[in-house]
């Protein structure tokens, strides 16, 4: 079993959609959480951290449960420029590791 | 700022032949990562060091694959010899002492082993 994992969609969800994305972590050390995006033929960047209380960047909004070990991810009034794969990470301390989930990919359309 | 800076961007080679890969961490940084993505596994982290110290090589998938980091600032990630199963991105990323929130992505090398 993956240490964490994604539903790889593909996501094809109508311009101005709400859109959500979980992601499965099976490390109980991972002491921090992120979600990454990552456009075609691109590198990963850090789209926002994600707090237990959860938090809230604009139109995205992060969840982690601990006791679920989940991570979510939502997306409201989705642009066509969200389209993207959306990578759920967690990062374990002491050893200074990344472990990145396999993507989600969304399109977002007209 | 410079980012983390990779080379070659793009190599085509034979199997059998060696490739190196190559990449200049952003200064300041003193974490390095080396992650391979395909479609068919994702992001594979395959070795990563701490002040120039290799700390976990355990994704390193075989002896064909080495990494060195000579110093604080540059790294290599050789493969001798290539096969074509090895044809894939090969990102290397950096962090900040203490900052292992937020890693630093390179473009990548693109990789193909024909």
């Amino acid at each position: 079993r993956k240490e964490v994992e994604q539903d790889p969609g593909p996501f094809n969800v109508p311009e101005g959609a709400t859109v959500a994305f979980n992601c499965t972590y099976s490390n109980s050390a991972s002491q921090s959480f992120f979600w990454y995006r990552q456009d075609c033929r691109k590198e990963p960047k850090l789209l926002m951290s994600v707090y237990s209380s959860g938090n809230e960047d604009g139109r995205f909004t992060a969840q982690l449960n601990r006791a679920s070990q989940y991570i979510s991810l939502l997306i409201r009034d989705s642009k066509l420029s969200d389209s993207a794969t959306y990578l759920c990470v967690g990062f374990t301390g002491g050893g200074n590791k990344l472990t990145f989930g396999t993507g989600t990919q969304l399109k977002v359309e007209l | 700022d410079a980012g983390v800076i990779q080379s070659p961007r793009h190599e085509v080679t034979e199997m059998g032949q060696e490739v190196t890969l190559r990449c200049k961490l952003i200064s300041g940084h003193n974490s390095l990562f080396w992650y391979r993505q395909t479609m068919m596994r994702g992001l594979e982290l395959l070795i990563y060091f701490n002040n120039n110290v290799p700390i976990d090589d355990s994704g390193m998938p075989e002896d064909r694959f080495s990494a060195k980091m000579p110093n604080a600032s540059f790294s290599t990630l050789k493969i001798q010899p290539s096969e074509p199963r090895d044809s894939a991105v090969y990102f290397c990323a950096s962090t900040l002492p203490n900052g292992g929130n937020t890693i630093y992505f390179g473009e990548g090398s693109w990789l193909t082993v024909v």
